[in-house]
This record gives C-alpha cells, sequence and structure tokens, in this order.
C-alpha cells in the first residue's frame, strides 16, 4: 500500500527565504505524486502534480518539486516566501492508474515572517 | 461556480442527531470522494463513489456512517447518532473518472461540530 512521510509538522521561514518542504513517499508502483495547499477555513486546491513525464514539475505561486525515484521523494520548493504563503501543505500520493483515492500526508503548515 | 459544491459548510449537531452532508461534483465529474480531517491528523479517506456504486469504502467506520451517490442528486455522507469525536471537517472531491491522473478537485468542506 501506498503511503506519504512529511517531516516537520510546522515550518518557519522569513519572507523572502527560500522554502523547503519535504515528503517521502512510499509505493509498490511508480506513483503519481502531488502537492495541495489549505488556507484556512477553505478547500484544498493543488499545486502541482507528477505523473511521469518530466522529474521537475513547476507549479503555481511559483513552488515547483522534484521527483526523485532514488530517494523517493518529492520536495517542494520556493526559492523566495511569501506572506501569502502561509497555508498548510499537503503531499499525496495514489497508484499509477487513476482513479484510486489520494493518500495524504499529515500535513505540514508553513509560517512566513516579516 | 463550477466547482465541487458541499453544504453546509457549517453544522452543529447534539449527540445522539443524525449528520447529513452533501456534494455536488464538478461538472462532468462523475466520481467522488469522501475524506475528514481532524486536527493535526492530515486528511483519511473514507469513501470513493460513482454514481450508484460504491467502489472503495474501506476508510468508513463500521457502524453509523453511510454515503451514497444517487443517479440524480448529490452524493450524501449520513453520519447516525453523532457523538464528539465525529467533530471534523468533512471535504468530498471530485474526478473525471476516464483517463484521470488522480487528481481530485475539492469542495470547501463541511464542517461538523457534535455538541
Amino acid at each position: 500500500a501506498q503511503s506519504v512521510t512529511q517531516l516537520g509538522s510546522h515550518v518557519s521561514v522569513s519572507e523572502g527565504a527560500l522554502v523547503l518542504l519535504r515528503c517521502n513517499y512510499s509505493s509498490s508502483v511508480p506513483p503519481y505524486l502531488f502537492w495541495y495547499v489549505q488556507y484556512p477555513n477553505q478547500g484544498l486546491q493543488l499545486l502541482l502534480k507528477y505523473t511521469s513525464a518530466a522529474t521537475l514539475v513547476k507549479g503555481i505561486n511559483g513552488f515547483e518539486a522534484e521527483f526523485k525515484k532514488s530517494e523517493t521523494s518529492f520536495h517542494l520548493t520556493k526559492p523566495s516566501a511569501h506572506m501569502s504563503d502561509a497555508a498548510e501543505y499537503f503531499c499525496a500520493v495514489s497508484l499509477n492508474s487513476g482513479n484510486t483515492p489520494l493518500v495524504f500526508g499529515k500535513g505540514t503548515r508553513l509560517s512566513v515572517i516579516a | 461556480n463550477a466547482g465541487v459544491m458541499q453544504n453546509p459548510r457549517h453544522l452543529v449537531r447534539r449527540r445522539g442527531q443524525e449528520a447529513r452532508l452533501r456534494c455536488s461534483p464538478m461538472k462532468g465529474h462523475s466520481h467522488v470522494y469522501w475524506y475528514r480531517q481532524l486536527p493535526e491528523e492530515g486528511l483519511k479517506f473514507m469513501v470513493y463513489l460513482q454514481k450508484e456504486n460504491i467502489i472503495d469504502e474501506s476508510g468508513m467506520p463500521k457502524e453509523r456512517f453511510s454515503a451514497e451517490f444517487p443517479k440524480e442528486g448529490p452524493s450524501i455522507l449520513r453520519i447516525q447518532q453523532v457523538v464528539r469525536g465525529d467533530s471534523a471537517a468533512y471535504f468530498c472531491a471530485s474526478s473525471p473518472g476516464a483517463e484521470n491522473t488522480g487528481e481530485l478537485f475539492f469542495g470547501e468542506g463541511s464542517r461538523l461540530t457534535v455538541l
């Protein structure tokens, strides 16, 4: 069965600093991988997804993630944090066959300090 | 708004009452998923439905919880005889079905508070 581990339930960065949110996955077959963002009292919005094409995936709001099979990782990065990036971020995995439920990590809350 | 619509956004129930949460998927989507979010626990999968069929209910509690997605109308998650531990945010998501890459489109959630 697939699973996701997000290292660090809370990450705090200064405005303008690099954002790095870690995600490691476990899957018996090539996975699809996703990062979602959740703002307070809202639903989840897709940031980016990996579906076995390019290993470096660019998403919305300047975020990107790199799929590293050898490390079973899919870390999320952004070169320069903005105050509006403060939110909860979820990594998710699904089997490479579509229509199977996404399995989510526990989330990482990102705080951005002025 | 052609997104996933959930209602009510907020629901308060007393212990022992019933809660019904509704979800209308995005236009053209035939697959619906329900997730529960508890603080510090992320999203837990509950059930996956297609029209008139439950595909995967491995995340549903064995008692008091049920879900349906009828031929006409929204999907409904029903919780009978609610207890305080049912207090959570319940999210519905939908996907188009065929040739799907696994991406889910989420509603804004229904927040259940049990007094």
